[in-house]
Protein backbone atom coordinates (compact mmCIF):
# COMPACT_ATOMS: atom_id res chain seq x y z
CA UNK A 1 0.00 0.00 0.00
CA UNK A 2 0.93 3.75 -0.22
CA UNK A 3 1.13 6.44 2.27
CA UNK A 4 2.42 9.82 3.28
CA UNK A 5 2.33 11.94 5.88
CA UNK A 6 3.33 16.05 5.72
CA UNK A 7 2.56 18.47 7.83
CA UNK A 8 -0.25 20.46 6.68
CA UNK A 9 0.77 24.26 7.55
CA UNK A 10 3.82 25.89 8.23
CA UNK A 11 5.08 29.57 8.55
CA UNK A 12 8.74 31.01 8.12
CA UNK A 13 9.92 34.15 8.09
CA UNK A 14 11.56 35.73 5.14
CA UNK A 15 15.51 34.43 4.87
CA UNK A 16 15.29 31.80 7.18
CA UNK A 17 15.66 28.55 6.62
CA UNK A 18 12.78 25.89 6.61
CA UNK A 19 12.08 21.86 6.37
CA UNK A 20 9.38 20.26 5.65
CA UNK A 21 9.43 16.68 6.43
CA UNK A 22 7.73 14.15 5.12
CA UNK A 23 7.17 10.08 5.71
CA UNK A 24 6.25 7.81 3.75
CA UNK A 25 5.22 3.88 3.53
CA UNK A 26 5.04 2.43 -0.37
CA UNK A 27 5.52 -0.67 -1.22
CA UNK A 28 8.10 -1.35 -4.52
CA UNK A 29 9.55 2.44 -3.53
CA UNK A 30 11.23 3.64 -6.28
CA UNK A 31 11.94 7.17 -5.11
CA UNK A 32 11.00 10.40 -3.67
CA UNK A 33 9.69 13.86 -5.45
CA UNK A 34 9.38 17.11 -3.91
CA UNK A 35 7.00 19.20 -6.08
CA UNK A 36 6.15 23.12 -5.52
CA UNK A 37 2.51 24.31 -6.51
CA UNK A 38 1.56 27.60 -6.31
CA UNK A 39 -2.61 28.28 -5.86
CA UNK A 40 -4.02 27.33 -9.56
CA UNK A 41 -1.14 26.60 -11.10
CA UNK A 42 0.72 22.96 -11.92
CA UNK A 43 2.77 21.30 -9.58
CA UNK A 44 6.28 21.78 -10.67
CA UNK A 45 9.56 19.49 -9.76
CA UNK A 46 11.73 20.37 -7.42
CA UNK A 47 13.68 17.30 -7.10
CA UNK A 48 13.49 13.72 -6.99
CA UNK A 49 16.06 11.33 -4.51
CA UNK A 50 16.40 7.62 -4.73
CA UNK A 51 19.76 6.87 -2.97
CA UNK A 52 19.85 8.16 0.55
CA UNK A 53 21.58 11.22 0.74
CA UNK A 54 20.88 14.93 0.51
CA UNK A 55 21.10 16.86 -3.08
CA UNK A 56 21.51 20.21 -3.25
CA UNK A 57 19.95 22.73 -5.96
CA UNK A 58 20.67 26.03 -4.97
CA UNK A 59 18.28 27.25 -1.99
CA UNK A 60 16.66 24.12 -2.12
CA UNK A 61 18.04 20.44 -0.70
CA UNK A 62 16.34 17.63 -0.38
CA UNK A 63 17.40 14.56 1.56
CA UNK A 64 15.72 10.95 1.66
CA UNK A 65 16.57 8.26 4.34
CA UNK A 66 14.61 4.98 2.73
CA UNK A 67 15.64 2.60 6.20
CA UNK A 68 13.55 5.34 7.82
CA UNK A 69 10.92 5.97 5.49
CA UNK A 70 11.57 9.80 5.67
CA UNK A 71 12.74 12.77 3.20
CA UNK A 72 12.78 16.39 3.77
CA UNK A 73 12.74 19.77 1.71
CA UNK A 74 15.16 22.33 2.97
CA UNK A 75 14.29 25.72 1.59
CA UNK A 76 17.01 28.03 2.18
CA UNK A 77 17.18 32.08 2.39
CA UNK A 78 13.67 32.37 1.99
CA UNK A 79 11.94 34.39 -0.45
CA UNK A 80 7.98 36.16 -0.43
CA UNK A 81 7.89 33.82 -3.91
CA UNK A 82 8.21 30.30 -1.77
CA UNK A 83 4.75 31.01 -0.04
CA UNK A 84 3.44 27.62 -1.81
CA UNK A 85 2.50 24.29 -1.36
CA UNK A 86 4.83 21.65 -1.24
CA UNK A 87 4.03 18.11 -2.32
CA UNK A 88 6.03 14.96 -1.51
CA UNK A 89 5.22 12.24 -2.95
CA UNK A 90 7.01 8.79 -3.37
CA UNK A 91 7.46 6.67 -6.52
CA UNK A 92 6.45 2.93 -6.78
CA UNK A 93 6.00 0.49 -9.36
CA UNK A 94 4.90 3.04 -12.78
CA UNK A 95 2.71 5.00 -10.13
CA UNK A 96 3.30 8.56 -7.83
CA UNK A 97 1.59 8.71 -4.73
CA UNK A 98 0.88 12.15 -3.34
CA UNK A 99 0.81 13.50 0.03
CA UNK A 100 -1.77 16.13 1.06
CA UNK A 101 1.21 19.19 0.09
CA UNK A 102 2.24 21.35 3.24
CA UNK A 103 1.39 24.97 2.53
CA UNK A 104 4.26 27.32 3.19
CA UNK A 105 3.56 30.62 3.91
CA UNK A 106 7.04 33.02 4.81
CA UNK A 107 6.17 36.18 5.96
CA UNK A 108 8.05 39.72 5.80
CA UNK B 1 9.07 22.90 -26.05
CA UNK B 2 5.36 23.46 -24.68
CA UNK B 3 4.20 21.77 -21.76
CA UNK B 4 1.25 19.97 -21.00
CA UNK B 5 -2.13 21.36 -22.04
CA UNK B 6 -5.60 20.65 -20.24
CA UNK B 7 -8.58 22.34 -21.91
CA UNK B 8 -10.83 23.40 -20.15
CA UNK B 9 -9.00 25.21 -17.56
CA UNK B 10 -12.60 25.35 -15.37
CA UNK B 11 -15.70 23.65 -15.87
CA UNK B 12 -18.83 24.34 -14.14
CA UNK B 13 -21.77 21.43 -14.64
CA UNK B 14 -25.08 20.34 -13.59
CA UNK B 15 -24.98 17.49 -11.62
CA UNK B 16 -26.00 14.17 -14.49
CA UNK B 17 -24.31 16.03 -17.44
CA UNK B 18 -21.56 15.07 -19.04
CA UNK B 19 -18.03 16.96 -19.24
CA UNK B 20 -15.19 16.08 -21.36
CA UNK B 21 -11.73 16.93 -20.26
CA UNK B 22 -8.74 17.17 -22.62
CA UNK B 23 -5.18 16.50 -21.86
CA UNK B 24 -2.43 17.00 -24.62
CA UNK B 25 0.99 15.53 -23.47
CA UNK B 26 4.58 16.75 -24.24
CA UNK B 27 5.19 15.63 -28.02
CA UNK B 28 6.68 12.56 -27.93
CA UNK B 29 5.98 10.93 -23.82
CA UNK B 30 4.65 7.69 -23.79
CA UNK B 31 3.70 8.00 -20.51
CA UNK B 32 0.28 9.76 -19.61
CA UNK B 33 -1.03 9.98 -16.15
CA UNK B 34 -4.88 11.27 -14.94
CA UNK B 35 -5.05 12.22 -11.43
CA UNK B 36 -7.96 14.37 -9.50
CA UNK B 37 -7.11 16.49 -6.00
CA UNK B 38 -10.48 16.86 -3.92
CA UNK B 39 -10.69 20.22 -2.24
CA UNK B 40 -8.74 19.69 0.96
CA UNK B 41 -7.25 16.28 -0.11
CA UNK B 42 -4.39 14.95 -1.47
CA UNK B 43 -3.81 14.25 -5.33
CA UNK B 44 -4.96 10.99 -6.17
CA UNK B 45 -4.12 8.76 -9.02
CA UNK B 46 -6.89 7.97 -11.38
CA UNK B 47 -4.99 5.78 -14.40
CA UNK B 48 -2.06 5.23 -16.10
CA UNK B 49 -1.53 5.22 -20.05
CA UNK B 50 1.42 3.92 -21.96
CA UNK B 51 1.02 5.19 -25.45
CA UNK B 52 -2.72 3.82 -25.96
CA UNK B 53 -2.94 1.00 -23.74
CA UNK B 54 -4.16 1.53 -19.76
CA UNK B 55 -1.20 0.66 -17.76
CA UNK B 56 -3.19 1.13 -14.81
CA UNK B 57 -6.77 2.03 -13.77
CA UNK B 58 -7.04 1.05 -10.64
CA UNK B 59 -7.33 4.77 -9.06
CA UNK B 60 -11.08 4.66 -11.50
CA UNK B 61 -13.75 5.88 -8.76
CA UNK B 62 -16.39 3.96 -10.97
CA UNK B 63 -17.95 3.54 -14.34
CA UNK B 64 -19.12 6.70 -14.59
CA UNK B 65 -15.03 8.17 -15.68
CA UNK B 66 -14.36 6.95 -19.47
CA UNK B 67 -10.75 8.11 -19.99
CA UNK B 68 -9.63 7.19 -23.89
CA UNK B 69 -6.19 7.99 -25.53
CA UNK B 70 -7.01 7.11 -29.26
CA UNK B 71 -3.45 6.82 -31.43
CA UNK B 72 -1.23 7.40 -28.19
CA UNK B 73 -1.26 11.28 -28.37
CA UNK B 74 -4.06 13.21 -26.75
CA UNK B 75 -5.96 11.63 -24.13
CA UNK B 76 -9.43 12.29 -22.58
CA UNK B 77 -11.59 11.97 -19.54
CA UNK B 78 -15.44 11.69 -19.57
CA UNK B 79 -17.62 12.16 -16.58
CA UNK B 80 -21.03 10.98 -17.58
CA UNK B 81 -23.07 11.57 -15.22
CA UNK B 82 -21.41 13.93 -13.32
CA UNK B 83 -22.42 13.60 -9.30
CA UNK B 84 -21.82 16.62 -6.84
CA UNK B 85 -18.49 14.64 -5.76
CA UNK B 86 -17.06 14.38 -8.62
CA UNK B 87 -16.17 17.87 -8.10
CA UNK B 88 -12.34 18.94 -8.04
CA UNK B 89 -9.05 19.77 -10.11
CA UNK B 90 -8.41 17.06 -12.44
CA UNK B 91 -4.75 16.68 -13.44
CA UNK B 92 -2.68 15.38 -16.26
CA UNK B 93 0.65 14.69 -16.61
CA UNK B 94 3.57 12.86 -18.75
CA UNK B 95 6.49 11.53 -18.74
CA UNK B 96 9.19 9.96 -21.21
CA UNK B 97 9.93 6.64 -20.57
CA UNK B 98 13.37 6.91 -20.43
CA UNK B 99 13.74 9.25 -17.14
CA UNK B 100 11.72 9.63 -14.02
CA UNK B 101 10.44 12.85 -14.41
CA UNK B 102 6.72 13.84 -14.81
CA UNK B 103 5.41 17.29 -16.22
CA UNK B 104 2.22 18.57 -14.74
CA UNK B 105 -0.60 20.49 -16.72
CA UNK B 106 -2.34 23.14 -14.70
CA UNK B 107 -5.38 20.90 -14.57
CA UNK B 108 -8.55 21.69 -14.69
CA UNK B 109 -10.98 22.66 -12.22
CA UNK B 110 -14.66 21.06 -12.59
CA UNK B 111 -17.51 22.22 -10.24
CA UNK B 112 -20.56 20.12 -10.38
CA UNK B 113 -23.26 22.18 -9.06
Amino acid sequence: GQNIDQPTEMTATEGAIVQINCTYQTSGFNGLFWYQQHAGEAPTFLSYNVLDGLEEKGRFSSFLSRSKGYSYLLLKELQMKDSASYLCASRGYQKVTFGTGTKLQVIP
Amino acid sequence: EAGVTQFPSHSVIEKGQTVTLRCDPISGHDNLYWYRRVMGKEIKFLLHFVKESKQDESGMPNNRFLAERTGGTYSTLKVQPAELEDSGVYFCASRASTNYGYTFGSGTRLTVV
